[in-house]
C-alpha cells in the first residue's frame, strides 16, 4: 500500500499567516493527489484535485502543488473560516489512502 | 444541487451485520462511481472501499481492512449505493461516508460530493 505522511500534525497560526502543509508518498504517484478540508463535526470538503486543480468554490487563497512524491497546500493569508484539519489523499493505486491530518488552530 | 444522504447507522453487536444506504439526488448517478469512507473517534479518514459505474462492469475494490466482510452494491434504478457490514468488529466503530467518485482525464479519482455521514457504533 501506499503510504501517507503529512507534516506537521498539528500548526497554530493567526489570522493572515501563509501556511504550508506537506504531503509525501511512500512512492511516486505521479500527480494523483487531493487534498480535503474537514471541520468539526462535519462532512470532509473537497479543496484540490490532480494535485493543483482547484474545486469549484475553493477561494484562491488556497493552492496545492507538487508531483510525484512530494506535494503542498498553502494557504496564502489564513482566514477565520480556515481553521480545520486538512487531508491528503492519494488516487493513483487502491488501496486509495489518506495522510493522518493536519490540524490548524487558532494561535 | 448534489445531496448524497447515508442511513442504516447505528449500535450493534460484535459479528452481526449491518447495511448502510447512500440515497443520491441532484445528479445522474448511473454516470459515477462511489466510495464509502470512514473515520473512527477522534481519528482520521480511512478509505473503505469503492464501486465502479454499472457501464463498467460495478466493480469492487476494497481496503484489507473490509475485504471478505464488507460488499458494496448500487441500485441505479433507486439511487442508491449500500455498504452490507458483516461479522462486525468493535473497531469498525465509526462514522461511515459515502462520496461520489469523479474520474478526469482517464486518471485522477476523487471524492467532490461527500454525504453527513452514518454513525456506527459495534459494541456487546
Amino acid at each position: 500500500d501506499i503510504q501517507m505522511t503529512q507534516s506537521p500534525s498539528s500548526l497554530s497560526a493567526s489570522v493572515g499567516d501563509r501556511v504550508t502543509i506537506t504531503c509525501r508518498a511512500s512512492e511516486s504517484i505521479s500527480s494523483s493527489l487531493n487534498w480535503y478540508q474537514q471541520k468539526v463535526g462535519k462532512a470532509p470538503k473537497l479543496l484540490i484535485f490532480a494535485a493543483s486543480n482547484f474545486q469549484r468554490g475553493v477561494p484562491s487563497r488556497i493552492s496545492g502543488s507538487g508531483s510525484g512524491t512530494d506535494f503542498t497546500l498553502t494557504i496564502s493569508s489564513l482566514q477565520p473560516d480556515d481553521f480545520a484539519t486538512y487531508y491528503c489523499q492519494q488516487s493513483y493505486r487502491t488501496p486509495w489512502t489518506f495522510g493522518q491530518g493536519t490540524k490548524v488552530e487558532i494561535k | 444541487e448534489v445531496e448524497l444522504v447515508e442511513s442504516g447507522g447505528g449500535l450493534e453487536q460484535p459479528g452481526r451485520s449491518l447495511r448502510l444506504s447512500c440515497r443520491a439526488s441532484g445528479f445522474t448517478f448511473g454516470d459515477y462511481g462511489m466510495s464509502w469512507i470512514r473515520q473512527a473517534p477522534g481519528k482520521g479518514l480511512e478509505w473503505v472501499g469503492f464501486i465502479s459505474t454499472t457501464a463498467d462492469g460495478a466493480t469492487t475494490e476494497y481496503a484489507a481492512s473490509a475485504k471478505g466482510r464488507f460488499t458494496i452494491s448500487r441500485e441505479d434504478s433507486k439511487n442508491i449505493a449500500y455498504l452490507q457490514m458483516n461479522s462486525l468488529k468493535t473497531e469498525d466503530t465509526a462514522v461511515y461516508y459515502c462520496s461520489r467518485v469523479r474520474l478526469v482525464g482517464g486518471d485522477w479519482y476523487y471524492f467532490d460530493h461527500w454525504g453527513q455521514g452514518s454513525l456506527v457504533t459495534v459494541s456487546a
